[in-house]
């Protein structure tokens, strides 16, 4: 079946600007999580949703950054006047959901943000 | 505070010979572990977890890792090495005192590099 996709896969933008990232989950996963990526590191948490609700934002840097999942599905991050330290892989993870067990998430392929 | 350690940037072996990639870990509890590959231009792929029971875990692509409590490990191997598996491995840990849950947030190393040589 279809993994986790996200788009676009590379975004360069100007500093300044807002971008918006998409993540289409796994059909069926009730958990939708976002990390950041720098370069030479591992993933850093950001966010993450069970169904439409935000559960936990903690990681977001600072407020240029929110998400929204409305429809309990596709998921939108955006960042608000771009800054050259946004640029970094995006990822998306998504899971099923289920609270008897750790979850396993499964990432997609990630979004390369560049700001000039 | 939850944190991962790969204390190796880069390991190199010949194929046909055992890998061993490190990673140790520091949570408040029972951890959950968890190991990710990430091959170029591609997303993180999920090989195998560690949750509870027997500490010697089996995964996807003839890998394995043991859970070392006492030594607070995880450590990812394989007793014979391809060239295709070269990659970039990510060690993982959930707290499960983190807001009570089994779901949340995942701490990862930095990465080791694996590359196998013919």
């Amino acid at each position: 079946g279809a993994g986790v996709s996200q788009s676009p896969r590379y975004k360069v933008t100007k500093r300044g600007q807002d971008v918006a990232l998409r993540c289409d989950p796994i059909s069926g996963h009730v958990s939708l999580y976002w990390y950041r990526q720098a370069l030479g590191q591992g993933p850093e948490f950001l966010t993450y949703f069970n169904y439409e609700a935000q559960q936990d934002k903690s990681g977001l840097p600072n407020d240029r950054f929110s998400a929204e999942r409305p429809e309990g599905s596709i998921s939108t991050l955006t960042i608000q006047r771009t800054e050259q330290r946004d640029s970094a892989m995006y990822r998306c993870a998504s899971s099923l959901g289920t609270e008897r067990s750790p979850d396993t998430q499964y990432f997609g392929p990630g979004t390369r943000l560049t700001v000039l | 505070a939850q944190s991962v350690a790969q204390p190796e940037d880069q390991v190199n072996v010949a194929e046909g010979n055992p890998l061993t990639v490190k990673c140790t870990y520091s949570v408040s509890g029972n951890p959950y572990l968890f190991w990710y590959v990430q091959y170029p231009n591609r997303g993180l792929q999920f090989l195998l977890k560690y949750i509870t029971g027997d500490n010697l875990v089996k995964g996807s692509y003839g890998f394995e890792a043991e859970f070392n409590k006492s030594q607070t490990s995880f450590h990812l191997k394989k007793p014979s090495a391809l060239v295709s598996d070269s990659a970039l491995y990510f060690c993982a840990v959930r707290d499960p005192a983190d807001r009570g849950s089994t779901l949340g947030r995942l701490y990862f190393g930095r990465g080791t590099q694996l590359t196998v040589w013919p």
